[in-house]
């Protein structure tokens, strides 16, 4: 099966930078996906890391450590806008079915 | 708009009655997901479909079941409906191992009153 773990809430203020981590235990991996959802409204895609290492995007930044099971998602800048859940999902390597850990809400102060 | 179109976007009705939600998947993909997210709670993974096949199943109830039809589109059928049933329902399509995931629809909003 699969398991994901990451924070419940975080806060943060506008201008500065804020690490999500998400830890992750899975029998059959094949890639690590981040989502950003606004409340009520549908998850959009934020990163994808399936090799070890740092992928960047903007002000965004994804990693991750297979061995580790580990992958955080870094949010440079942060803008008021940024406030929102951020999920990660594992993709299943027989399926493509990906599996959501519950998200992270996060809320950005001026 | 993300390509995924998602009937209706509201839906209100009672314990007891039977709906079926209705997902285009983006031009292209084969794939079609549904997921359940109740109010503060994650994306739980319902069931998939690939080309019109049932591909993987989560912890979709009895009561619920889906189709894909051959042009790709696919139908959530949620029956016997309880207070507990009411929450938003995605639908995500793909390209096979595809780099950018799943791209989801706008959501059916259920409340079941």
């Amino acid at each position: 099966g699969q398991n994901i773990d990451q924070p419940t809430e975080m806060t943060a203020t506008e201008g500065a930078i804020v690490q999500i981590n998400c830890t992750y235990q899975t029998s059959g991996f094949n890639g690590l996906f981040w989502y950003q959802q606004h409340a009520g409204e549908a998850p959009t895609f934020l990163s994808y890391n399936v090799l070890d290492g740092l992928e960047e995007k903007g002000r965004f930044s994804s990693f991750l450590s297979r061995s580790k099971g580990y992958s955080y998602l870094l949010l440079k800048e942060l803008q008021m806008k940024d406030s929102a859940s951020y999920l990660c999902a594992v993709r299943d390597q027989r399926s493509d079915k990906l599996i959501f850990g519950t998200g992270t809400r996060l809320q950005v102060f001026p | 708009d993300s390509g995924v179109t998602q009937t209706p976007k509201h839906l209100i009705t009672a314990t007891g009655q039977r709906v079926t939600l209705r997902c285009s998947p983006r031009s292209g993909d084969l794939s079609v997901y549904w997921y359940q997210q109740s109010l503060d709670q994650g994306l739980q993974f319902l069931i998939q479909y690939y080309n019109g096949e049932e591909r993987a199943k989560g912890n979709i109830l009895e009561r619920f079941s889906a189709q894909q039809f051959p042009d790709l589109h696919s139908e959530l059928n949620l029956s016997s409906l309880e207070l507990g049933d009411s929450a938003l329902y995605f639908c995500a399509s793909s390209a096979p191992s595809g780099v950018y995931g799943y791209t989801f629809g706008s959501g059916t909003r259920l409340t079941v009153v």
